[in-house]
């Protein structure tokens, strides 16, 4: 079964630092996903990585993939209110779609 | 908006009853996936379906079921509903294809009491 570990899971932020969120797989995994949900809403899709080093940047967010050490990472710059959300990474399977969420990061984002 | 819509938004029923749970995919996507998100479980993957067909089950328990139709809308049935169903039932959609990026719904929360 595949596991998927988040870290911190709960991270206070201040503003206009830098932190990240590290996501830890146990299996191989040819799609990691960064989804975004505010209290009470749904899911938003930030990042799709595909391949070992992928890097995408989106704003203030940026998210990497080690497929070898099976871990992604979400680096937050400079923090911002509107950044207070969960983050969840996800991961699907070789040869599968289903996602396997981790627990979950709840940010927030104090001045 | 990701184009993803379900319906109810808010469901309020009783142990032991029915309800269906419906869900229109985004335009052009054939893949349909079901996910319940509860505070003690998280977010589960529940059953996906392509094109009518089911492709994969996860931890769904045998009183649910779903179904996708033609038009590829979903639907998903939960009877002899327990206190432990109460949850946020969530539909997503995707074109398939490397990426496979799936699109949330906004959700239906089921709170059984």
């Amino acid at each position: 079964e595949l596991k998927v570990e988040q870290n911190p899971l709960f991270l206070s932020m201040q503003e206009g630092k830098n932190y990240t969120i590290y996501c830890n797989y146990s299996t191989t995994s040819d799609r990691l996903y960064w989804y975004r949900q505010d209290p009470g809403k749904s899911l938003e899709s930030l990042f799709v990585l595909l391949s070992n080093g992928a890097v995408k940047q989106e704003g203030r967010l940026m998210a990497s993939l080690d497929t070898k050490a099976r871990l992604s990472t979400l680096h937050i710059t400079a923090a911002v209110h509107d950044l207070s959300a969960t983050y969840f990474c996800a991961v699907a399977p070789s040869n599968d779609y289903k996602l396997s969420f981790g627990a979950g990061t709840t940010v927030t984002v104090r001045a | 908006d990701s184009g993803v819509t379900q319906t109810p938004k808010h469901l309020i029923t009783a142990t032991g009853q029915r309800v269906t749970l419906r869900c229109s995919p985004r335009s052009g996507d054939l893949s349909v996936y079901w996910y319940q998100q509860s505070l003690d479980q998280g977010l589960q993957f529940l059953i996906h379906y392509y094109n009518g067909e089911e492709r994969a089950k996860g931890n769904i328990l045998e009183r649910f079921s779903a179904q996708q139709f033609p038009d590829l809308h979903s639907e998903l049935n939960l009877s002899s509903l327990e206190l432990g169903d109460s949850a946020l039932y969530f539909c997503a959609s995707s074109v398939g294809g490397l990426e496979n990026e799936q699109f949330f719904g906004p959700g239906t929360r089921l709170t059984v009491l």
